[in-house]
């Protein structure tokens, strides 16, 4: 069975800690997203990757950080030095990034700092 | 600036039809996308418009016109299963923007 795996479903950490989100696919798609979710707001972009040893920032970077050694895996780090790190975070693949290319999503992470 | 509207919640009875309007200015368009997320758990994608018009795909519907940026999900033969919220998701070049979501509850 083909998909997007991510873990842990839930996450509990103290402030200060850094914590790393796993996202795991075999759809053999190149291309990689990572997007937060909060209550009453759109998912946003907070890095891609459309090839293995390259990413880029997407529109909420800061305090975040990603590698790309497989084509598989896309973990996401959440440093200390992201301000507001309690959210739902969701993991996304695609074939490329043209216009028609459909996102696959994980079932998320729900991440909460105490 | 960018901007996907959209309602934030909607309310219909079990069987009957619904319309979610999903309203949107980008700096560029590649298609747009709805997807279903039922709560805690991941967007499942429902359909894809690049061209105007109407696209079936059994009980969904999904209706484009790029002229006006505008574009509606159609839910008919509604079930209690249809409820969950539904994100419009447009790709300006290479990225997707999404709007918040409409909350649709299904009554019996």
């Amino acid at each position: 069975d083909g998909g997007i795996t991510q873990s842990p479903k839930y996450l509990f950490r103290k402030e200060g800690q850094n914590v790393t989100l796993s996202c795991e696919q075999n759809l053999n798609h190149d291309a990689m997203y990572w997007y937060r979710q909060d209550p009453g707001q759109g998912l946003r972009l907070i890095y891609y990757s459309q090839i293995v040893n390259d990413f880029q920032k997407g529109d909420i970077a800061e305090g975040y950080s990603v590698s790309r050694e497989k084509k598989e895996s896309f973990p996401l780090t959440v440093t200390s030095a992201q301000k507001n790190p309690t959210a739902f975070y969701l993991c996304a693949s695609s074939i490329g990034r043209a216009g028609g290319d459909t996102q696959y999503f994980g079932p998320g992470t729900r991440l909460t700092v105490l | 600036g960018q901007n996907i509207d959209q309602p934030t919640e909607m309310t219909a009875t079990e069987g009957a039809i619904v319309q979610i309007n999903c309203t949107y200015q980008t700096s560029g368009f590649n298609g747009l996308f709805w997807y279903q997320q039922h709560a805690g758990e991941a967007p499942t994608f429902l359909s894809y418009n690049v061209l105007d018009g109407l696209e079936e795909k059994g009980r969904f519907s999904s209706f484009l016109s790029r002229s006006k940026g505008y574009s509606y999900l159609l839910l008919k033969e509604l079930q209690m299963k249809d409820s969950a919220s539904y994100l419009c998701a447009v790709r300006d070049r290479y990225d997707m923007r999404f709007g918040a979501g409409t909350r649709l509850t299904v009554k019996p």
